[in-house]
């Protein structure tokens, strides 16, 4: 039972552009969420996250936005730059589990020069 | 090195063979993470232990799954009598504290494990 989902398992961007990245989420208990990125043969390096309490968090070119009414949030990636171009996934935690992150399945994100 | 450590990188193992990965964690970080990732799949939660107790084994899959951190800092994960659906990558991580605040876990880049 999968309670993050990122249905897109990919996407195209031109350079300049902006990057969107969708992540739906089916706990109502989650209250902080996560955004990891992956390079081929590296594991997950984290890049931004948000707290329940917030529906936008802003880190230099990306930028995360949480709708909890309907249990979804999207990574904004402004420009895109061909580095980007990775698996990124969406993570969730939960109050009473704070030792467990529940992840998507992943986006591949290919940014084209 | 400053990160997290994963020995081996790859691991070829024939049905029924037992396997040991090793995870070094950053240097003081107290919480560490296994999860296990399938072809196409996100990570999922396999077990946690702040220093050297285990305190969340409910993602285990079974009881061939074993872990253990006995100085609180060097981890390993074994798999006895493996099986095809064990092929997976094998990821840990680390974190100062625990997930939150900060949320970050710093990972590893993973033991892939491909059972025949």
């Amino acid at each position: 039972d999968q309670q993050v989902k990122q249905n897109s398992p990919s996407l195209s961007v031109q350079e300049g552009r902006i990057s969107i990245l969708n992540c739906d989420y089916t706990n109502s208990m989650f209250d902080y969420f996560l955004w990891y990125k992956k390079y081929p043969a590296e594991g997950p390096t984290f890049l931004i996250s948000i707290s329940s309490i917030k529906d936008k968090n802003e880190d230099g070119r990306f930028t995360v936005f949480l709708n909890k009414s309907a249990k979804h949030l999207s990574l904004h990636i402004v420009p895109s730059q061909p580095g980007d171009s990775a698996v990124y996934f969406c993570a969730a935690s939960d109050g009473a589990g704070a030792n467990n992150l529940f992840f998507g399945t992943g986006t591949r994100l290919t940014v084209i020069p | 090195g400053a990160g997290v450590s994963q020995s081996p990188r790859y691991k070829v193992a024939k049905r029924g063979q037992d396997v040991a990965l090793r995870c070094d964690p950053i240097s003081g970080h107290v919480s560490l993470f296994w999860y296990q990732q399938a072809l196409g799949q996100g990570p999922e939660f396999l077990t946690y232990f702040q220093n050297e107790a285990q305190l969340d084994k409910s993602g285990l899959p079974s009881d061939r799954f074993f872990a253990e951190r006995p100085e609180g800092s060097v981890s390993t994960l074994k798999i006895q009598r493996t099986q095809q659906e064990d092929s997976a990558v094998y990821l840990c991580a680390s974190s100062l504290t625990l997930i939150r605040p900060t949320g970050e876990l710093f990972f590893g880049e993973g033991s892939r494990l491909t059972v025949l």
